[in-house]
């Protein structure tokens, strides 16, 4: 069973940095592409970052872009999020999600339950 | 970057009936190995969201024959038949075309 544990959220002030971690399991981590996607409270979902299987390629919505890392540790089967000078608009429940279609970064086939980020002084 | 419009339902929906969801791209989703990348995802109340149908068709793994998907380059649809209580929730569009993804707003399905 695949299975995706977030961890790391919690309250922060604006400008500085927190960094996710998301567990994986049931599935060779190392084989799919992995995201996070975030949901502001009570709004829709918003893709945030995506990486390639192995690393060597990251994609990142123009927001986020110079203030996000996506990472990842094959060898601990954990995906990463490190943000840095986060804003009161990056509030949102964070989750991360395996692609489907083995190596590429098509629909987000499995997620996790989510790690609320609040951003606020 | 590629804009998802979804429209609304006329809630609440008759249990038993069919509720048929649209969503609307302002590009073609269509590639030219004859895919089309939109996808479809249900998120219950209180949940994560899942995976109900990709390339615009194909239903994902476990997920009931009531849902189908169907459309043209930039206009779709999902249908929902004989819509029962775990159908409840926000659903959403999503195209996988090119960076950045982008979701539509989220259609909400209640049931009457």
């Amino acid at each position: 069973e695949v299975q995706l544990v977030e961890s790391g959220g919690g309250l922060v002030q604006p400008g500085r940095s927190l960094k996710l971690s998301c567990a994986a399991s049931g599935f060779t981590f190392s084989d799919y592409a992995m995201a996070w996607v975030r949901q502001a409270p009570k709004k829709g979902l918003e893709w945030v970052a995506t990486i390639i299987y192995d690393g060597s390629s990251t994609y990142y919505r123009d927001s986020v872009k110079g203030r996000f890392t996506i990472s990842r540790d094959n060898a601990k089967s954990t995906l990463y999020l490190q943000m840095d000078s986060l804003r009161s608009e990056d509030t949102a429940t964070y989750y991360c999600a395996r692609h489907g279609y083995y190596g590429f970064p098509y629909w987000f086939a499995y997620w996790g339950q989510g790690t609320l980020v609040t951003v606020s002084s | 970057d590629i804009v998802m419009t979804q429209g609304a339902l006329p809630n609440p929906v008759p249990s038993g009936e069919s509720a048929s969801i649209t969503c609307q791209s302002s590009k073609s989703l269509l590639y030219s190995d004859g895919k089309t990348y939109l996808n479809w995802y249900l998120q219950r109340p209180g949940q994560s969201p899942q995976l109900l149908i990709y390339w615009m068709s194909t239903r994902a793994s476990g997920v009931s024959d009531r849902f189908s998907g169907s459309g043209s380059g930039t206009d779709f649809t999902l249908k929902i038949s004989r819509v029962e209580a775990e159908d409840v929730g926000v659903y959403y569009c999503q195209q996988f075309l090119e960076f950045p993804y982008t979701f539509g707003a989220g259609t909400k399905l209640e049931l009457k």
